[in-house]
């Protein structure tokens, strides 16, 4: 198995800019988390699904960003406008190992200029 | 209150000496999950080992043990005989919840330890 499958593993842009991160998750698995890293906040939850199906937004940080699943084996992160504050490291990642673990993508680095 | 806590942002260790990760952690919840991520310089979350709040033993994984005191809430990350390799993140999470067959439950990730191994 190919494990989590994030694109673009970099992305740079101008503030303003539509930015849409792709996550192709693990066959089989059925939950699918969106989380965001940075130096100041760490690691948050912005939204998972399960059966593709939202379970929780609440971490989204405000209308520009959005998510979908429209199937098992893609989801979308998009950020439109995109604003500097937004440069991050996004994860995309698939539960669940016997144990509860999630399954973590190498991870699409943003930033915005 | 923030539900996981870890409060050594650093910590450094020479090459084949123990070293003991703190993590402590807040639920009212009777079933959890604690778990142990390394992130190495790449970037990759990588799992590292598992203890469920009714497991009677410490988890073991190779070099990993994890100190879990349920009482004190503390579920501490032991690496044995350190390897350069090891310099990496080291994140502790939680699951709060039961363990449900064919859904997972999101992680609250602690805010991590870095850890420098030297020879």
């Amino acid at each position: 198995d190919a494990g989590v499958i994030q694109s673009p593993r970099h992305e740079v842009t101008e503030m303003g800019q539509e930015v849409t991160l792709r996550c192709k998750p693990i066959s089989g698995h059925n939950s699918l988390f969106w989380y965001r890293q940075t130096m100041m906040r760490g690691l948050e939850l912005l939204i998972y699904f399960n059966n593709n199906v939202p379970i929780d937004d609440s971490g989204m940080p405000e209308d520009r960003f959005s998510a979908k699943m429209p199937n098992a084996s893609f989801s979308t992160l998009k950020i439109q406008p995109s604003e500097p504050r937004d440069s991050a490291v996004y994860f995309c990642a698939n539960g669940q190992g016997a144990r509860g673990e999630l399954f973590f993508g190498e991870g699409s680095r943003l930033t915005v200029l | 209150a923030q539900k996981i806590t870890q409060t050594q942002p650093g910590m450094f260790v020479q090459e084949k000496e123990a070293v003991t990760l703190d993590c402590t952690y807040d639920t009212s919840d009777p079933s959890y999950g604690l778990f142990w991520y390394k992130q190495p310089s790449s970037g990759e979350m990588i799992f590292l080992i598992y203890q469920g709040s009714y497991d009677q033993q410490n988890a073991t994984e190779g070099r990993y043990s994890l100190n879990f005191q349920k009482a004190r809430k503390s579920a501490n990350l032991v690496i044995s005989a350190s390897q350069l390799g090891d310099s990496a993140m080291y994140f502790c999470a939680m699951r709060e919840g039961p363990l449900r067959a064919g859904t997972a439950s999101k992680l609250t990730f602690g805010t991590g330890t870095r850890l420098q191994v030297t020879l």
